[in-house]
């Protein structure tokens, strides 16, 4: 089965610095990966998502990631954090190819902190 | 247009009682997913409905825990004499499913949740 590792619970960064935060999966294929963010009493919204191709990823709100298949990783990274991005962010992979299996596997998430 | 939706926001039960908690899908999204998310922990997977297909039920954590969905439409999920273990956020979203492609049916669209508190 697999299962998603990430490592840091919270992170303290100040406002207009860059962030990374980190995700290891565990799968024996290639998976698909998500990164969600929750804000104080908000749904999770999508931020990105990588199913096959360039391993650089693009998303909403300036961020990105970069699927390392030696490294089984896949952080999430934004060059100058703003205030409102202060929330709970969770990484997920889905591993099914066929119809049927789609649930999510998530992380125990990243809280992170933007001080001024 | 309309996101999911869930109902009520929160909800504190005593020990022992059932409790009946809602969710209204995306129109037009065939697949509905229910996880449980509890305190300082990732979303745990409970159930999965897709169309008129028989439901995942593997994340079920007890025969306490049963859901229902009607078509594509709402879908509810009861406790019955809950336990203050149940405590937690229970979280629906939905998605386009077999409508789409494959991955379509991943991007998982999720609504605000139901805080649950049993005392």
């Amino acid at each position: 089965a697999q299962s998603v590792t990430q490592p840091d619970i919270h992170i303290t960064v100040s406002e207009g610095a860059s962030l990374e935060l980190r995700c290891n999966y565990s799968y024996g294929a290639t998976p698909y990966l998500f990164w969600y963010v929750q804000s104080p009493g908000q749904g999770l919204q999508l931020l990105l998502k990588y199913f096959s191709g360039d391993t650089l990823v693009q998303g909403i709100k300036g961020f990105e990631a970069e699927f390392k298949r030696s490294q089984s990783s896949f952080n999430l990274r934004k060059p100058s954090v703003h205030w409102s991005d202060a929330a709970e962010y969770f990484c997920a992979v889905g591993a099914g190819a066929n119809f049927g299996n789609e649930k999510l596997t998530f992380g125990t998430g990243t809280r992170l902190t933007i001080i001024p | 247009g309309a996101g999911v939706s869930q109902s009520p926001s929160n909800k504190v039960t005593e020990k022992g009682k059932d409790v009946e908690l809602r969710c209204d899908p995306i129109s037009g999204h065939t697949a509905l997913y229910w996880y449980r998310q509890r305190l300082g922990q990732g979303l745990e997977f409970l159930i999965y409905f897709q169309g008129n297909s028989a439901p995942d039920k593997s994340g079920l954590p007890s025969d306490r825990f049963s859901a229902e969905r009607t078509g594509e439409s709402v879908s509810t999920l009861t406790i019955q004499r809950t336990q203050q273990e149940d405590s937690a956020v229970y979280l629906c979203a939905s998605s386009l499913g077999r409508q789409g492609s494959i991955l379509s049916s991943y991007e998982q669209y999720f609504g605000p949740g139901t805080r649950l508190t049993v005392t």
